[in-house]
């Protein structure tokens, strides 16, 4: 079974650009969740989708935000790029519906955006 | 606001040494506490979960142990080997469902 692919895994961009990052999650996971790393800041939660819908969201700008697809598949897009966005965003999938106290989460390798 | 301390943020052990790694956590409210292991550049590996209502979960040389009352989880490895380098962070989830993650054991096992 073919595990969390996250494409693409390296971007540069300059400030003021958008990006978008695509997440295609286990077969059969639903929920699909997104964090940021950073050196600094440690890991963060981004949002997480389940069905379609997003049922949680951390602490991040507007800037940031992110859909799912009817397979499952999702994306997050960031707009008007800064430097402090510069990271390894990282995706997750899971079974089970978010709030479940057994919810493994299986990571993707991470996309590593460099804003310059 | 749930924190979580990771403690030591760095270990360097000979192989073969039994290792314990500390986590704690503020708020006892949780649901679960899972432990990872990121290589490198990589994504998290998940290793065990415990939910709230377990004391502990084995999995290989792999042991944690959680004790909500006092909010404390161990990762107890047991004959370290050098493939065990890596960083090991370890998450709580609580009512808000939002996972929040310590800032990881740098680990080094040298040969």
């Amino acid at each position: 079974k073919a595990g969390v692919t996250q494409t693409p895994r390296y971007l540069i961009k300059t400030r003021g650009q958008q990006v978008t990052l695509s997440c295609s999650p286990i077969s059969g996971h639903r929920s699909v969740s997104w964090y940021q790393q950073t050196p600094g800041q440690g890991l963060q939660f981004l949002f997480e989708y389940f069905s379609e819908t997003q049922r949680n969201k951390g602490n991040f700008p507007g800037r940031f935000s992110g859909r799912q697809f009817s397979n499952s598949r999702s994306e997050m897009n960031v707009s008007t790029l800064e430097l402090g966005d510069s990271a390894l965003y990282l995706c997750a999938s899971s079974l089970r519906s978010p709030g479940s106290r057994e919810n493994i989460q299986y990571f993707g390798a991470g996309t590593r955006l460099s804003v310059l | 606001k749930q924190e979580v301390t990771q403690i030591p943020a760095a270990l360097s052990v000979p192989e073969g040494e039994n290792l314990v790694l500390n986590c704690s956590f503020t708020d006892s409210a949780i649901y679960n506490l899972q432990w990872f292991r990121q290589d490198p550049g990589k994504g998290l590996t998940s290793l065990l979960l415990i939910q709230s209502s377990q004391r502990e979960q084995t999995s290989g040389r792999l042991n944690a142990s959680l004790d909500k009352s006092s909010g404390r989880s161990t990762l107890y490895i047991a004959a370290s080997q050098p493939g065990d380098s890596a960083t090991y962070l370890c998450a709580v989830s609580g009512g808000s469902y939002i996972p929040t993650f310590g800032r990881g054991t740098s680990l080094i096992v040298h040969p």
